[in-house]
């Protein structure tokens, strides 16, 4: 059973940092891009960045370009994403996403995790 | 970029009832259109690629359509469980973008 578990969602003052981690399990992690899809509020969803199966090409949507980074270790079975200079705007729950067949639809999403900015 | 745009941003309809939700892209993206199923306090479900290709597992009722600008998401026969909003996704090349989302409620 394909498995993707996120976690380091917290509350963070604007201009803070904070990393993502997204466990996955139950499929060969190393060969399938992922990505990171959020959801503000009540609002719809927002694909953020994506990553290729072996991390050599990453992937941002304008919104984040520059300050997060998404990279994997697919030794750990493991995705990251490391947001700096956080806005309130980026307040939102973070799904992990796995694609799948190479074309960066999704096929399995995480429970997500909540980043919250605010003073 | 690219952007898409669904159409009707909500909807009422009674069980029984056929419904159609439109994606329109701002350019061509040939077949590269996926559609999601997000249930309140959900996840968000695949229900079809390439325009048309039924996810495993997803119920017939739903079929896609479309190609270059113009797509749709039919649901032929409207259920209780299909309360959620409908989003479309382009995947021909990045940003990868959804649309904005159609809410659909039962009347």
């Amino acid at each position: 059973e394909v498995q993707l578990v996120e976690s380091g969602g917290d509350l963070v003052q604007p201009g803070g940092s904070l990393r993502l981690s997204c466990v996955a399990s139950g499929f060969t992690f190393s060969g399938y891009a992922m990505s990171w899809v959020r959801q503000a509020p009540g609002k719809g969803l927002e694909w953020v960045s994506g990553i290729s199966h072996s991390g050599i090409n990453t992937y941002y949507a304008d919104s984040v370009k520059g300050r997060f980074t998404i990279s994997r270790d697919n030794s750990k079975d493991t995705l990251y994403l490391q947001m700096n200079s956080l806005r309130a705007e980026d307040t939102a729950v973070y799904y992990c996403a796995k694609d799948h067949t190479g074309l960066y639809y999704f096929d399995y999403w995480g429970q997500g995790t909540l980043v919250t900015v605010s003073s | 970029d690219i952007q898409m745009t669904q159409s009707p941003s909500s909807l009422s309809a009674s069980v029984g009832d056929r419904v159609t939700i439109t994606c329109r892209a701002s350019q061509g993206i040939s077949n590269y259109l996926a559609w999601y199923q997000q249930k309140p306090g959900k996840v968000p479900k695949l229900l079809i690629y390439t325009a048309s290709t039924l996810q495993s597992g997803v119920p017939s009722r739903f079929s896609g359509s479309g190609s270059g600008t113009d797509f749709t998401l039919t649901i032929s026969s409207l259920q209780p469980e299909d309360v959620a909003t409908y989003y479309c996704q382009k995947y021909n090349s990045a940003p990868w973008t959804f649309g904005q989302g159609t809410k659909v409620e039962i009347k």
